[in-house]
């Protein structure tokens, strides 16, 4: 059963950090672009950033560049999300996601589609 | 880039087929044949429906549709029933500027 299991979310206060952790299971791993979405309470979806299967390709969304890292270890089927400088607004669950299409380097454009998605982590950010 | 023109809220009886559109620009839906939609119950994670403007993953319903004209695409659902009751988000590729991807707004489809 392909799955992914999210990890490391919890209280910190402004200006903290954070590492959530995915682990994922019943795929090849390293054959798949990963993404971070998250999800403000009661609030829509927002892409936060993508890594693509080998790691040498990333992408964040403008208002994490600079304070958020994705990376992965493939080793270890796993997805990290390393959160620096939080703020009120990063306060959201955030979701790991495989996106759909195989291939360790893919063009960004591939990684518009995730076809699993983890249940989600929390994260809070006290002012 | 601003997030895409989802209607806030659509409705429809068992039975029914009702239609979310998905408004974006010649940058983002206009440019590109790569959107997806996704399900998503409360307190659920996301559910991808639709890909590439209008394939379906294996085990989705086919009562769930999509098509794209412009810069506006659309997903229908035909047959409404009730599980269908949910959020609904479109998403799309948005080019290689400062956003990559882009959400819509999100549509609560309500089953009467």
């Amino acid at each position: 059963e392909v799955q992914l299991v999210e990890s490391g979310g919890g209280l910190v206060q402004r200006g903290g950090s954070l590492r959530l952790s995915c682990a994922a299971s019943g795929f090849t791993f390293r054959d798949y672009g990963m993404k971070w979405v998250r999800q403000a309470p009661g609030k829509g979806l927002e892409w936060v950033s993508v890594i693509s299967g080998s790691g040498n390709n990333t992408y964040y969304t403008d208002s994490v560049k600079g304070r958020f890292i994705i990376s992965r270890d493939n080793s270890k089927n796993t997805l990290y999300l390393q959160l620096n400088s939080l703020r009120a607004e990063d306060t959201a669950v955030y979701f790991c996601a495989k996106c759909l299409y195989s291939g360790s380097d893919l063009p960004g454009y591939y990684y518009y589609a995730m076809d699993v998605w983890g249940q989600g982590t929390t994260v809070t950010v006290s002012s | 880039q601003s997030a895409l023109t989802q209607p806030a809220s659509v409705s429809g009886s068992p039975g029914q087929s009702i239609t979310i559109s998905c408004t974006g620009t010649n940058s983002d839906i206009g440019g590109f044949n790569l959107i997806s939609w996704y399900q998503q119950h409360p307190g659920k994670a996301p559910k991808l429906m639709i890909y590439e403007g209008s394939k379906r993953p294996s085990g989705v319903s086919n009562r769930f549709s999509g098509s794209k004209s412009g810069n506006t695409a659309s997903l229908t659902i035909s047959g409404l029933q009730a599980e269908d009751e949910a959020d609904y988000y479109c998403y799309s590729y948005a080019g290689t500027g400062t956003s990559n991807y882009v959400f819509g707004t999100g549509t609560k489809v309500t089953v009467l």
